[in-house]
């Protein structure tokens, strides 16, 4: 069955990176395209990105961009989004979240990883 | 960016009621438009995608309606494990965004 595991949660002081790792299973890692998402506490649902799995070419949305960066490692099934830079308003749940093929639609989601930013 | 108005913020009901929840779009967005459940400490759930697409799995009291910028979840009859906040979303062009969020809550 299809699967998207994420790592577990981090803390980090202002300033500090993050990588959020997303490891997939149970299907065809390069027929999928691979977005982030994160939520603030009590907040509703942000766009970060997305990673194309084949050529890896990456899209972030503008708010994040120089700060964040998404890979992959395809030996492994693996997405990985890194954050630079942290302050306090980036503590949030991030999810990856698998594309339905060209539906814009998200089917399958990572659990989720809460990262906090605090001194 | 396209903006997804969701109205109303929340709502209350009981279960069995019929519930619907509209989404606004600033421009079209074609028929990139999903919508999803969230439970509180849970992911996202994916209930309908490219408007009116019920996903496999989920149950059909959900279903979806409308086009261009203005679209519609309708839960047919509300169960318990609805109560919950729903949001919908804009595939269309990047960045790609969400609606605000609709709470639903017990009456």
């Amino acid at each position: 069955q299809v699967q998207l595991v994420q790592s577990g949660p981090q803390v980090k002081k202002p300033g500090a990176s993050v990588k959020v790792s997303c490891k997939t299973s149970g299907y065809i890692f390069s027929d999928f395209y691979l977005h982030w998402v994160r939520q603030a506490p009590g907040q509703g649902l942000e766009w970060m990105g997305v990673i194309s799995p084949t050529g890896g070419t990456t899209t972030y949305t503008q708010k994040f961009q120089g700060r964040v960066t998404v890979t992959r490692d395809t030996s492994t099934s693996t997405v990985d989004m890194e954050l630079s830079s942290l302050r306090s308003e980036d503590t949030a749940v991030y999810f990856c979240a698998r594309e339905i093929f060209g539906s814009g639609s998200f089917d399958y989601w990572g659990q989720g990883t809460q990262v906090t930013v605090s001194s | 960016d396209i903006q997804m108005t969701q109205s109303p913020s929340s709502l209350s009901a009981s279960v069995g009621d019929r519930v619907t929840i509209t989404c606004r779009a600033s421009q079209s967005v074609d028929d990139y438009l999903s919508w999803y459940r969230q439970k509180p400490g849970k992911a996202p759930e994916l209930l309908i995608y490219s408007i009116s697409s019920l996903q496999s799995g989920v149950p059909s009291r959900f279903s979806g309606s409308g086009s261009g910028t203005d679209f519609t979840l309708t839960i047919s009859s509300l169960q318990p494990e609805d109560f919950a906040t729903y949001y919908c979303h804009q595939g269309y062009n990047t960045p790609q965004t969400f609606g605000q969020g609709t709470k639903v809550e017990v009456k």
